[in-house]
């Protein structure tokens, strides 16, 4: 149980086109979930918890027009990288903890590469 | 927010060697975890450990909250229990800071 998926897996775009990345939490209910970004040999960073039928909220330092994030469902949420550009490559995950409980499950990231 | 300061950040060693990896923190925390992230990226969850001691096959795992560090233990390391080790700490509701990592090779 506690599965979480991403889609897609990996994705190259132009740079200024938008890219929309998907967070599914397959067999349980997530009224909330987290992105992260992770540059090459680096930990990884919160950018933004993001919270079904609610704003999201970002960390500092994080651009929210630029990171745009939609919790639509229960199992759905979204984060659209708009105007992309080299700097934003990177490898994006997010993780929802089961309703109620603190343990967080990790999606298996998406691979973005701006040219 | 919290710091998380995971140790060593480098360690090298045999098969069949035994290893301890520790994570400190900065403040209180009511969810600790530890991951193994796979070479494709894939965050594995080792343990949910924000107290106590808990035993999953050749690893373990000890936080003591009330000194603010968690240790993980693997026992007869494997070469497949290469990859790198984060730990990470939250308020609860909150998303997880991460450590830095270590990064563990074990030669064969």
């Amino acid at each position: 149980g506690a599965v979480v998926s991403q889609h897609p897996s990996r994705v190259i775009c132009k740079s200024g086109t938008s890219v929309k990345i998907e967070c599914r939490s397959l067999d349980f209910q997530a009224t909330t979930m987290f992105w992260y970004r992770q540059f090459p040999k680096q930990s990884l960073m919160l950018m933004a918890t993001s919270n079904e039928g609610s704003k999201a909220t970002y960390e500092q330092g994080v651009e929210k027009d630029k990171f745009l994030i939609n919790h639509a469902s229960l199992t759905l949420s979204t984060l659209t990288v708009t105007s992309a550009h080299p700097e934003d490559s990177s490898f994006y995950i997010c993780s929802a903890p089961q309703t109620g409980r603190h343990e967080q499950y990790f999606g298996p990231g998406t691979r973005l590469t701006v040219t | 927010g919290i710091q998380v300061e995971q140790s060593p950040p480098d360690l090298i060693l045999q098969e069949g060697a035994n290893s301890t990896l520790r994570c400190n923190f900065s403040d209180s925390v009511n969810n600790l975890q530890w991951f193994h992230q796979n070479p494709w990226g894939q965050l594995i969850n080792l343990f949910y450990i924000p107290s106590g001691t808990k035993q999953n096959g050749r690893l373990s795992a000890t936080t003591v909250a009330t000194e603010r560090y968690s240790l993980l233990y693997i026992s007869s390391s494997q070469t497949t229990d290469s990859g790198v080790y984060f730990c990470a700490g939250g308020g609860g509701a909150d998303g997880l800071t991460f450590g830095k990592g270590t990064h563990l090779i074990i030669q064969p």
